[in-house]
């Protein structure tokens, strides 16, 4: 079983719907939980990290962590064309540095 | 301010040839890492330094991979000999401090490496 598990989609949505991305994990250490977003031939770039368990919102993306269900998700409102592309979840644990990635759920926002 | 430079972007090499990639990071940054991603899996990271020493290599195959940071700025990233499965994108990233919280990671743009 991986670590952290990820849905690789496809998903397609129109343009305007909100988008719910989601990750489960196994590792209880995982203490700091980010999203990135990867376009074609790109590498990540970061979207939103969160620590422990909560919300955090940032214009039209809004990250949750529910550590009780090893759970978490990324919300995208009003999403756009613009938006399309694979998103990864990440973790890690404290004190342990390196990232562990989901494999990726690939976004495609219909105009 | 620059990103993270990675060259070549693409690379086709044959099984049991060699291969090198080469990584500059963003200016300041002590740590360095290289990550392998696998066509639909996410990046899996290979080797982390912090400066010019190694932080973790657990997960570098050392039988054909090495890597290097000299005077803890660039770093290369060697195969040899390749196989098929090492058929992925090179991803090197840096953060400026080797602790999660704060420091963000910036990934450079990868090295895609075709074995046929």
């Amino acid at each position: 079983q991986k670590e952290v598990e990820q849905d690789p989609g496809p998903l397609s949505v129109p343009e305007g719907a909100i988008v719910s991305l989601n990750c489960t994990y196994s590792n209880s250490a995982f203490q700091y939980f980010m999203w990135y977003r990867q376009y074609s031939r790109k590498g990540p770039e970061l979207l939103m990290y969160t620590y422990s368990s909560g919300n955090k919102e940032d214009g039209r993306f809004t990250a949750q962590v529910d550590k009780s269900s090893k759970y978490i998700s990324l919300f995208i409102r009003d999403s756009q064309p613009s938006d399309s592309a694979t998103y990864l979840c990440a973790m890690s644990a404290t004190g342990r540095r390196a990232l562990t990635f989901g494999s990726g759920t690939r976004l495609q926002v219909q105009p | 301010e620059a990103g993270v430079a990675q060259s070549p972007r693409y690379k086709i090499i044959e099984k049991r040839q060699s291969v090198a990639f080469w990584c500059n990071p963003i200016s300041g940054h002590a740590t360095l890492y290289w990550y392998q991603q696998i066509l639909g899996q996410g990046p899996k990271l290979l080797i982390q330094f912090q400066n010019n020493g190694v932080v973790d290599d657990s997960q570098l195959p050392k039988d054909r991979f090495s890597a290097e940071r000299l005077k803890g700025v660039d770093s290369t990233l060697k195969i040899q000999p390749a196989k098929l499965e090492d058929s992925a994108v090179y991803l090197c990233a840096s953060s400026l401090g080797g602790g999660t919280w704060g420091n963000t990671i910036y990934f450079g743009e990868g090295s895609w490496l075709t074995v046929v």
